[in-house]
C-alpha cells in the first residue's frame, strides 16, 4: 500500500515559470488537501477538495490552482512561481466527514529562485 | 484562523514530562495532534473530539476543554523518541477543513 505519493521530491524553479506537483493516494479518501509549511508559520491551508469534482480554498491560496478530476489524484499547480513560493509542500488525504486522520505524503521541497 | 501553540520550543532530559498548549478563538468541533520528525511527513498521534470522545494510537494523553477551547497534549517519562515538532489542528463548524497550529519543538536529550 503506497498511501500518498507525492512527485517531485525537490523542484528548483526560475521566477515566472509554471508547474505541477503532483498527488496521488490509493486508499479511496474522499478529501485532499495541500499545505505548505515553512519556519515558525507551521502548515498552512492552501485548496482543499472533498470529492472529485469539487475544491474549495484554504488559508493561502493565492498563486496556486488546483482541480480534482478523479478520487486518486489532486495536483497543486503553480501558474507564475516567484520566491515568497519557496517551500515544503505537503498533500494529505483522509476519509469525508471530520475527526478523521490525515495521512501525508512526504513532501515536495520546492525553491524559486 | 490559526490556532496558537505553547510553548514555542521546549528541551527535555529523558524522563521528564511535558506539556504542550493549543488555543482557538473559534468554537471548536475537534482537535487534532500530529508529531513531524525532521524530513519527515506529519503523523497523526490523536483526534479529541467535542463532547470527550479521544481516538489516538500512541501512549500520549491529551485534554480538550471546550469552554475554553483549548487543547493541551501531555507527553509523560519522555523519550528520545519523542523529539521532534508537534502540530495541533482544528476543525470548527462541523466543516472538514484542517487548520494547523505554528508547531512546538519539542527536543529530548540523554
Amino acid at each position: 500500500n503506497a498511501g500518498v505519493t507525492q512527485t517531485p521530491k525537490f523542484q528548483v524553479l526560475k521566477t515566472g515559470q509554471s508547474m505541477t506537483l503532483q498527488c496521488a493516494q490509493d486508499m479511496n479518501h474522499e478529501y485532499m488537501s495541500w499545505y505548505r509549511q515553512d519556519p515558525g508559520m507551521g502548515l498552512r491551508l492552501i485548496h482543499y477538495s472533498v470529492g472529485a469534482g469539487i475544491t474549495d480554498q484554504g488559508e493561502v491560496p493565492n498563486g496556486y490552482n488546483v482541480s480534482r478530476s478523479t478520487t486518486e489524484d489532486f495536483p497543486l499547480r503553480l501558474l507564475s512561481a516567484a520566491p515568497s513560493q519557496t517551500s515544503v509542500y505537503f498533500c494529505a488525504s483522509s476519509y469525508s466527514g471530520t475527526a478523521t486522520e490525515a495521512f501525508f505524503g512526504q513532501g515536495t521541497r520546492l525553491t524559486v529562485v | 484562523q490559526q490556532p496558537v501553540q505553547s510553548p514555542q520550543a521546549v528541551i527535555l532530559r529523558e524522563g521528564e514530562d511535558a506539556v504542550i498548549n493549543c488555543s482557538s478563538s473559534k468554537a471548536l468541533y475537534s482537535v487534532h495532534w500530529y508529531r513531524q520528525k525532521h524530513g519527515e511527513a506529519p503523523v497523526f498521534l490523536m483526534i479529541l473530539l467535542k463532547g470527550g470522545e479521544q481516538k489516538g494510537h500512541e501512549k500520549i494523553s491529551a485534554s480538550f476543554n471546550e469552554k475554553k477551547q483549548q487543547s493541551s497534549l501531555y507527553l509523560t517519562a519522555s523519550q528520545l523518541s519523542y523529539s521532534g515538532t508537534y502540530f495541533c489542528g482544528t476543525e470548527s463548524g462541523g466543516v472538514r477543513k484542517l487548520i494547523f497550529g505554528q508547531g512546538t519543538t519539542l527536543q529530548v536529550k540523554p
